[in-house]
């Protein structure tokens, strides 16, 4: 079973400039949520959907970040203009709908921003 | 709203000792609580997780939690550390009425020779 899939794998760009992730679930999979883990720091929770719609954004900087998944399946997430303290890894993660509260997040790799 | 909170950002250990890794939590109604494992340049993996049903809850890799209420605990332990251990830990809950999982700050974990 392929796994969660993120790209790029690492992204440095200068501050006020723009960068775009890509996520790709595990087939199958109804919720997915992107996470931003700043070093040394938990992964804190940015936005979650179920399908195509949005369940929670209350922590995504909406003045800048921007998320969508349009079908359901694959989501994007961007930065514009990005800011010196968003360098961070940008996990992606998905769950089965019928997993509930106690399901298991499956998460990507993650895609490391660098902002100079 | 619930949290955790996981005492001591790194912890060393020698090969072959015990793994005991501390994460309390908080939420007004029953948790359900995680322990995830992230090796360098990797995404997390989950260890184990706590649904209430049993309060000893046992893990992949010989890892194994124990819940406890009284405590609002959910401590991670393994009796003999190897050094394939050496990763960052996050405990993590999430309550019945919330899908939303919040994590830790994390412990990093050094296994020595």
């Amino acid at each position: 079973e392929a796994g969660v899939a993120q790209s790029p794998r690492y992204k440095i760009i200068e501050k006020r400039q723009s960068v775009a992730f890509w996520c790709n679930p595990i087939s199958g999979h109804a919720t997915l949520y992107w996470y931003q883990q700043i070093l040394g720091q938990g992964p804190k929770l940015l936005i979650q959907f179920q399908n195509n719609g949005v369940v929670d954004d209350s922590q995504l900087p909406k003045d800048r970040f921007s998320a969508e998944r349009l079908k359901g399946v694959d989501s994007t997430l961007k930065i514009q203009p990005a800011k010196l303290e968003d360098s961070a890894v940008y996990l992606c993660a998905s769950s089965l709908q019928s997993g509930g509260a106690s399901g298991e997040l499956f998460f990507g790799e993650g895609s490391r921003l660098t902002v100079l | 709203a619930q949290s955790v909170t996981q005492l001591g950002s790194h912890v060393s250990v020698s090969e072959g000792a015990l793994v005991l890794l501390r994460c309390n939590y908080s939420s007004s109604v029953p948790p359900y609580l995680f322990w995830y494992v992230q090796y360098p340049n990797q995404g997390l993996q989950l260890l184990l997780k706590y649904t209430s049903a049993a309060t000893l809850v046992k893990g992949i890799n010989g890892f194994e939690a124990e819940f406890k209420k009284s405590e609002t605990s959910f401590h991670l332990t393994k009796p003999s550390a190897h050094m394939s251990d050496a990763a960052e830990y996050f405990c993590a809950v999430r309550s019945s009425n919330d899908y939303k999982l919040s994590f830790g700050a994390g412990t990093t974990v050094t296994v020595r020779a």
